[in-house]
């Protein structure tokens, strides 16, 4: 099984629903990370997140909340969704260790959102 | 701001032939540096990281120098395979601010038999 787990895997809605996308994860790290993927655009970051009780903007969130259910649940949601928020999202965690986090990010198999 | 500029593909290349993806970055603090790599209908995974100047990270034959005086951290591989076909993202995570990784486009390989 995979370490960090995205559900679901694939959806299509429609302009105006409410669509949440859930990321669980069995490695034990406190941090964890929503990316969203556009082509040629790279990985940018909507929320981040380093405790439960931690909730950090990316650099595009506007559209998008999270919630921080426990260490291992992070979850991400569109109150209304769009078409430009068309795209594959992706799940990250990372360990900051005893020595402090050397940075690596752990993904999740990504979800990708279609907005009709 | 942090950034990362990545060489553009797409990249074709023939099995057993050399391969170069330039990297260059700008970063407001002394930054780490990754190559991740993602293959068809995956998550990124990490392929090799350095974290100080000079220093060279090294997986699956694939190897990358953080220099520092050129800002830079290209990806090499001496004989790239079928299986090396895949998006490669450089990116850059400045601690302690811990909370951004920034990425570049990423590159997409094909190696053709």
């Amino acid at each position: 099984d995979a370490d960090v787990t995205q559900t679901p895997r694939n959806r299509i809605t429609k302009t105006g629903k409410r669509i949440m996308l859930e990321c669980s994860q069995t490695k034990g790290h406190d941090r964890m990370y929503w990316y969203r993927q556009d082509p040629g655009l790279g990985l940018r970051l909507i929320y981040y997140s380093f405790d439960v009780k931690d909730i950090n903007k990316g650099e595009i969130s506007d559209g998008y909340s999270v919630s921080r259910q426990a260490q291992a649940k992070f979850s991400l949601s569109l109150e209304s969704a769009i078409p430009n928020q068309t795209a594959l999202y992706f799940c990250a965690t990372s360990d900051p260790g005893l020595a402090g986090d050397t940075g690596e990010l752990f993904f999740g198999e990504g979800s990708r959102l279609t907005v009709l | 701001g942090d950034s990362v500029t990545q060489m553009e593909g797409p990249v074709t290349l023939s099995e057993e032939a050399f391969l170069t993806i330039n990297c260059t970055y700008t970063a407001t603090g002394y930054p780490s540096l990754f190559w991740y790599v993602q293959y068809p209908g995956e998550g990124l995974q990490l392929l090799l990281k350095a974290t100080k100047a000079d220093d060279k990270g090294s997986n699956k034959g694939f190897e990358a120098t953080y220099r520092k005086e050129t800002t830079s951290f290209h990806l090499e591989k001496g004989s790239v395979q079928v299986s090396d076909s895949a998006v490669y993202f450089c990116a850059l995570r400045v601690l302690p601010n811990a909370g951004k990784s920034t990425f570049g486009d990423g590159t997409t390989l094909t190696v053709k038999p």
